[in-house]
């Protein structure tokens, strides 16, 4: 069973830093993986999507990677803004499931 | 945003108590999906569809039945709702499988609480 891992927990920036989240899995066959964003009381947000075939996917400020060798996938978000606080969940994706970690939630200080 | 409504999108009910929740779309995606969203455990498949009366188990299916009878509609029943289903649901969609390489998109959710 695929086991995602998401670390840290939680994360506080002030406003304009770069930083860098970080996903874990446990089966490297994967179909492609995915970060999502979840603000509270709200569903799931799809921000970026990498083929089990791609290194990175950029969107904007994003940008996420990804090692299938190595069972690691990381999220990039640049000159950070208080906008982008929420929680950021990752997902490896099999044939008819996603398997999410248990999310990083992140505060952007003004 | 993907046409995806959920209802409702509160409940409150009692244990033993049989509960339907309703997923319907706008998009005519062949997929959809249920899960829920549980502190510690991130979210996790129930059921999903492939099409119309095609449904499949997920990881935590046991208590619960789907049916799908139009595309649009995708339904969640508790037959006898217990304490350890209380919890927020989400229903997803997809046009492909994961396979294909597409990517799911949620709808607001229903948080649910067994007394």
């Amino acid at each position: 069973k695929q086991e995602v891992t998401q670390i840290p927990a939680a994360l506080s920036v002030p406003e304009g830093e770069n930083l860098v989240l970080n996903c874990s899995f446990t089966d490297s066959a994967i179909y492609n993986l995915q970060w999502f964003r979840q603000d509270p009381g709200k569903g799931l947000t799809s921000l970026l999507l990498i083929q089990s075939s791609q290194r990175e996917q950029t969107s904007g400020r994003l940008n996420a990677s990804l090692d299938k060798s190595s069972g690691r996938s990381t999220l990039y978000i640049a000159a950070s803004q208080p906008g982008d606080s929420a929680t950021y969940l990752c997902a490896s994706t099999g044939a008819n499931n996603l398997f999410f970690g248990t999310g990083t939630r992140l505060t952007v200080i003004p | 945003d993907a046409g995806i409504t959920q209802s409702p999108r509160h409940k409150v009910t009692e244990t033993g108590t049989p509960v339907t929740l309703r997923c319907h779309q706008t998009e005519n995606h062949r997929y959809m999906y249920w899960y829920r969203q549980d502190p510690g455990h991130g979210l996790r498949l129930i059921h999903y569809s492939y099409g119309v009366k095609d449904t499949d188990k997920g990881e935590v299916s046991d208590g619960y039945s789907v049916s799908r009878s139009k595309t649009e509609d995708f339904l969640l029943t508790l037959e006898s709702a217990t304490s350890s289903q209380t919890s927020v649901y989400f229903c997803a969609i997809s046009e492909n499988s994961g396979r294909a390489g597409d990517t799911q998109y949620f709808g607001p959710g229903t948080r649910l609480t067994v007394l």
